[in-house]
């Protein structure tokens, strides 16, 4: 198994520009999470999604957005890039619930809005 | 209420000796307290959780203790080798119907000196 694969690993945008991070998991997990991380920081919830079809706002959802069209996928996608969106942004899944609830990490995007 | 304070947010340690990570919550529902685990460049990995109907929980070297009444929690590293060196961030987790929504508090970088 892959796990939780995203791309790209790094990515210098333009204010204003547009782009879409991918993130996807070969794990048949139903939870799928994206996260940012500031330096210094620790991880902010941008959205997540419990299923095919469903997803939710997190705690920091602002010029974020996101669909779920399969269990595998998990694109987030970036309109307008500002400066305050560079950030690493972690993309993560998990089983359905279970008495330990382990998220399983991708190795992060790390973009620049310049 | 949904943050989690984490102090200290550095600490140098010798090898051999013993690396203490301290944790605090607000929100009493939450109900599973996980540490994880960052290697520079690389994504997030679970390192222990627990629950909160137990006090303490052990995985070779790495201890939580939990405190409910004081609604605290930490990570005892002990015999604290340079393997170790890493950012490591406490989390608390509320499960709903819904899902599972992670709080993440704002790391600890552990630097163990051989």
């Amino acid at each position: 198994n892959a796990g939780v694969t995203q791309t790209p690993k790094f990515r210098i945008l333009k204010i204003g520009q547009s782009m879409t991070l991918q993130c996807a998991q070969d794990m048949n997990h139903n939870y799928m999470y994206w996260y940012r991380q500031d330096p210094g920081m620790g991880l902010k919830l941008i959205y997540y999604s419990v299923g095919a079809g469903i997803t939710d706002k997190g705690e920091v959802p602002n010029g974020y957005n996101v669909s779920r069209s399969t269990t595998e996928d998990f694109p987030l996608r970036l309109e307008l890039a500002a400066p305050s969106q560079t950030s690493v942004y972690f993309c993560a899944s998990s089983p359905r619930q279970t008495y330990y609830n382990e998220q399983f990490f991708g190795p992060g995007t790390r973009l620049t809005v310049l | 209420q949904q943050q989690v304070k984490q102090s200290p947010q550095s600490l140098i340690v010798q090898k051999g000796g013993i690396s203490i990570i301290n944790c605090a919550y607000e929100n009493t529902a939450f109900d599973y307290f996980p540490w994880y685990q960052q290697f520079p460049g690389k994504g997030p990995a679970l390192l222990i959780a627990i629950r909160p109907d137990v006090s303490e929980k052990k995985e070779g070297r790495f201890t939580i203790s939990f405190n409910k009444s004081a609604k605290q929690f930490s990570l005892h590293i002990m015999d604290s080798q340079p393997g170790d060196s890493a950012t490591y961030f406490c989390a608390a987790s509320l499960t709903d119907n819904y899902g599972q929504n992670f709080v993440f508090g704002p790391g600890t970088r552990l630097s163990v000196l051989p």
